[in-house]
């Protein structure tokens, strides 16, 4: 049980465009949902938190209008980068979890390579 | 300096060795989770611990977590090279929100 995927696994785009990338929580309902970026050989750095219905609460420092979260339904978010940059290349990994209760155990995805050239 | 620190970074062990990682935070934990990672791909749950004295074993894998929640360790009996990987504990110092060690890079030689 408790598994989480996320589509697409790698993506190659061109500056400017946008890209969009989805989280699923496949045996579980998400109430919410985390959404990390991993440079190479660093740790996770989380970006913002989700929860199903409100609008995503960002960390410092992360540009909202940039990239844009959805959680629309218990089972899916999405992470949409908007008019992506080579800087915004980077490992995302989403995780789960299935209540809005701290104690509730967070599951990850597999992440999404993003190459933006 | 970071919140939460890892030691060691890395470690290479031979096959059957055992071995600790440590996860020290500077705050008060109100979770510490451990998680495994192999490069470029996602992590995988191992434990979560919450309360102070707490120990959880799965398989040949040990957590606890000290009676003043601020440090944390992941014992690994009998080491196989399938243990290999990268090893993260992500402590959770803010309504959920985790922040992450910087990792231990697990080499395990048959």
């Amino acid at each position: 049980g408790a598994v989480v995927s996320q589509h697409p696994s790698r993506v190659i785009c061109k500056s400017g465009t946008s890209v969009k990338i989805e989280c699923r929580s496949l045996d579980f309902q998400a109430t919410t949902m985390f959404w990390y970026r991993q440079f190479p050989k660093q740790s996770l750095m989380l970006m913002a938190t989700s929860n199903e219905g409100s609008k995503a609460t960002y960390e410092q420092g992360v540009e909202k209008d940039k990239f844009l979260i959805n959680h629309a339904s218990l089972t899916l978010s999405t992470l949409t980068v908007t008019s992506a940059h080579p800087e915004d290349s980077s490992f995302y990994i989403c995780s789960a979890r299935a209540s809005e209760d701290r104690t509730y155990e967070q599951y990850f995805g597999p992440g999404t390579r993003l190459t933006v050239t | 300096s970071q919140e939460l620190e890892q030691s060691p970074q890395s470690l290479i062990v031979q096959e059957g060795k055992n071995l600790t990682i440590n996860c020290t935070s500077s705050k008060t934990l109100y979770g510490l989770y451990w998680y495994k990672q192999k490069y470029g791909e996602g992590l995988i749950f191992l434990m979560m611990l919450q309360k102070g004295g707490e120990e959880k074993s799965h398989e040949k894998i040990t957590a606890k977590l000290d009676e003043k929640k601020q440090q944390s360790s992941l014992h690994i009996t009998a080491s196989q090279p399938s243990h290999a990987g990268i090893y993260l504990c992500g402590a959770d110092m803010n309504y959920g929100k985790l922040t992450f060690g910087q990792g231990t890079i697990l080499t395990v030689h048959p």
